[in-house]
């Protein structure tokens, strides 16, 4: 079945360092991918999609390309700051119109 | 444009008990769907409404059940409830079906079960 993959946390990166969260995925069709981020004690909202191949995802200075040459969404941002940890979630929608989420990556970033 | 609310924000429930969890899908929205998130996981897909008719489930029993009301709020219910029901549940609704579509979602109800 569908699946999405995405690196293990905790993340910990000191404020202003670039940030890579690396995210793969499987599915039949073209699926939507995004990033979902999530804060303590809060529900998920998204950060970023992208519906087609090599589109790009961009918001509050994060980027993710979808490269269906290698099944791929991976997050970036040049310079992270304190204010960006919370717990980042890569997921797609398949053609069941169901989102698969990744276990999630977890972000700490050192003032 | 109001968003996604949930009620209620958390809850206790003893096993074996039944518990409803509301859903105020945002304005306009006609597709409704439901996960589950387990501490330290990512959320579960357990079932869509679509303009009042299930359209949709994951891999979750029967116990499990749901509502879409013409308004397109939603309620989930879980009978004969388990300790690993404990969970965040999340609700996400969309301007329609399809995989295009972005789906938004509520701050979510914590679902204790002791």
């Amino acid at each position: 079945g569908d699946s999405v993959t995405q690196m293990e946390g905790p993340v910990t990166l000191s404020e202003e360092a670039f940030l890579t969260i690396n995210c793969t995925y499987t599915a039949t069709g073209y699926p939507s991918l995004f990033w979902y981020v999530q804060y303590p004690g809060e529900g998920l909202q998204l950060l970023l999609k992208a519906t087609k191949a090599d589109d790009k995802g961009s918001n509050k200075g994060f980027e993710a390309t979808y490269r269906k040459e290698t099944t791929s969404f991976h997050l970036e941002k040049g310079s992270v700051q304190v204010s960006d940890s919370a717990v980042y979630f890569c997921a797609l929608k398949n053609r069941d119109d169901k989102i698969i989420f990744g276990k999630g990556t977890r972000l700490h970033i050192l003032p | 444009e109001t968003g996604v609310t949930q009620s209620p924000t958390h809850l206790i429930k003893t096993r074996g008990q039944q518990v409803t969890l509301r859903c105020s899908s945002q304005s306009g929205h006609n597709t409704v769907s439901w996960y589950q998130q387990a501490l330290g996981q990512g959320p579960q897909f357990i079932f869509q409404y679509y303009r009042e008719e299930e359209n949709g489930r994951g891999n979750f029993p029967p116990r499990f059940s749901g509502l879409q009301f013409p308004n397109y709020s939603s309620e989930l219910n879980v009978n004969a409830l388990e300790l690993d029901d404990s969970a965040l549940y999340l609700c996400a609704s969309s301007l329609a079906a399809g995989v295009r579509t972005e789906a938004f979602f509520g701050q979510g109800t914590r679902l204790t079960v002791v």
